[in-house]
């Protein structure tokens, strides 16, 4: 069974700092997610990736697959992204196909003007 | 394009009702998942569907049903409410097969059960 934990759980940055929030899953994968949830409750999906490293904007996603890590990276912080950030990987069922997505406790990210 | 719809956005029941939840993906996409989100658990996976066919059920109890209809959309109940099924439920909807592709989800349904 895929266990999935996030570092830090909460995080505290001024305005312009680099963030990063890591995710680590105890089984194989062959992709993970990465996800925003502002307070009321909406989901918007950033990243998924299996190698390698994506950007978007200020958003960095990396992913170590022989390492079972992953990293989220915010450049030049701001106000706008306090949110908190959650990653995902599936479960492998049995017979190595990918099952349910198990879901990091979150990391509360507040970025104070 | 229009995002993923769920419908009822808030809702309130006592103990022992059931309640039904709806959810609309974006037009063209044939998957369709469903998460329960509450403070101590935090997201948790109930189910998810593709072509109307459900693919994968999570760790919770007969209670939780849901279905898939042929135009996609798909509705989840939930029978004999308990008080620890107050939750946010979201649901979420992809073009491809669960796990393949991105996820869009809806703004989610808040249940309340007193």
């Amino acid at each position: 069974k895929n266990e999935v934990e996030q570092s830090p759980q909460n995080l505290t940055a001024q305005e312009g700092e680099f963030i990063t929030i890591n995710c680590s899953y105890s089984v194989g994968i062959s992709a993970l997610h990465w996800l925003q949830q502002h307070p009321g409750g909406g989901i918007v999906s950033l990243f998924m990736l299996s190698s390698g490293k994506k950007k978007h904007g200020r958003l960095i996603a990396t992913i170590n697959i022989q390492e079972k890590h992953s990293s989220l990276h915010i450049t030049a912080s701001h106000p706008r992204d306090s949110a908190v950030y959650i990653c995902a990987a599936p479960e492998l069922n049995y017979g190595g196909s990918q099952g349910n997505l198990i879901f990091g406790k979150g990391t509360k990210l507040s970025v104070k003007p | 394009k229009a995002g993923v719809t769920q419908t009822p956005r808030y809702l309130i029941k006592t103990r022992g009702q059931q309640v039904t939840l709806s959810c609309s993906p974006i037009s063209g996409h044939r998957s369709v998942s469903w998460y329960q989100q509450t403070p101590g658990q935090g997201l948790q996976f109930l189910f998810e569907y593709f072509s109307e066919t459900q693919r994968n059920k999570g760790n919770f109890p007969g209670r939780f049903s849901g279905r898939q209809f042929s135009n996609s959309r798909s509705e989840m109940n939930v029978s004999t409410l308990e008080l620890g099924d107050s939750a946010l439920y979201l649901c979420a909807s992809g073009r491809d097969l669960p796990n393949t592709g991105e996820l869009f989800f809806g703004e989610g349904s808040r249940l309340t059960v007193l």
